[in-house]
């Protein structure tokens, strides 16, 4: 069954320093989407990236870094001097397709982000 | 500005009582999502719809219901019959449900007290 674990269930950092939050996935399907939404404490879900499983170059966005590796089934996601803001939780998500072709996110269960001024 | 709104924020209601939670988008998707999350757990998929006037349950229908008589809007009913309904509600929208993987893009929320 597809399956995604997040490890760590909170990390507390200083600020600017880098940190990465671990991303695991199980599934049996060939084509698969894997996602990284930010939780604030506002709660409104942000969408930060979207990966198709054909495509295994690392991706960065300013002080955010991907790095999806099919061979270990992992997704990770880094943070580069991390900011008071980034201070959130943080959910990894994999797409599986239902029956009637729609596609399903499947969550893990986040990883609380503190960054300490 | 284009979004996702859910109102209210935070709702209250006695046991055994219906409460229906409001989900309205201008983002002018096909698709339309509900989740809910539980403290320290991921989201759960309560209900989906890829086009108007049809949805399809989820992992948590029981105790839910929904309808979708317009694109904008995906009103979800919790019910009586749903036996521990107290946590926060996600609505979520994405250009098509179908045919490819978009991206959900999520509402603020509204979290459901029920004592």
């Amino acid at each position: 069954a597809q399956k995604v674990t997040q490890a760590q269930t909170e990390i507390s950092v200083v600020e600017k320093e880098d940190v990465t939050l671990d991303c695991v996935y199980e599934t049996r399907d060939t084509t698969y989407y894997l996602f990284w939404y930010k939780q604030p404490p506002s709660g409104e879900l942000v969408f930060l990236i979207r990966r198709n499983s054909f495509d295994e170059q690392n991706e960065i966005s300013g002080r955010y870094s991907w790095n999806f590796q099919k061979s270990t089934s992992s997704f990770n996601f880094t943070i580069t001097a991390s900011q008071v803001v980034d201070s959130a939780v943080y959910f990894c998500a994999l797409s599986e397709e239902r029956m009637d072709s729609s596609y399903k996110l499947i969550f893990g269960s986040g990883t609380r982000l503190l960054v300490r001024p | 500005d284009g979004g996702i709104t859910q109102s209210p924020k935070y709702l209250f209601r006695k046991e055994g009582q219906n409460v229906t939670l409001s989900c309205e988008q201008n983002l002018n998707h096909d698709a339309m999502y509900w989740y809910r999350q539980d403290p320290g757990q991921g989201l759960r998929l309560i209900y989906y719809s890829q086009i108007v006037n049809d949805f399809q349950k989820g992992d948590i229908a029981e105790g839910y219901s929904v309808s979708r008589e317009k694109k904008e809007s995906f009103p979800l009913t919790v019910t009586s019959a749903q036996k521990n309904p107290t946590a926060f509600y996600l609505c979520a929208s994405s250009i098509r449900g179908g045919q490819y993987s978009y991206e959900q893009y999520f509402g603020p929320g509204t979290r459901l007290t029920v004592t």
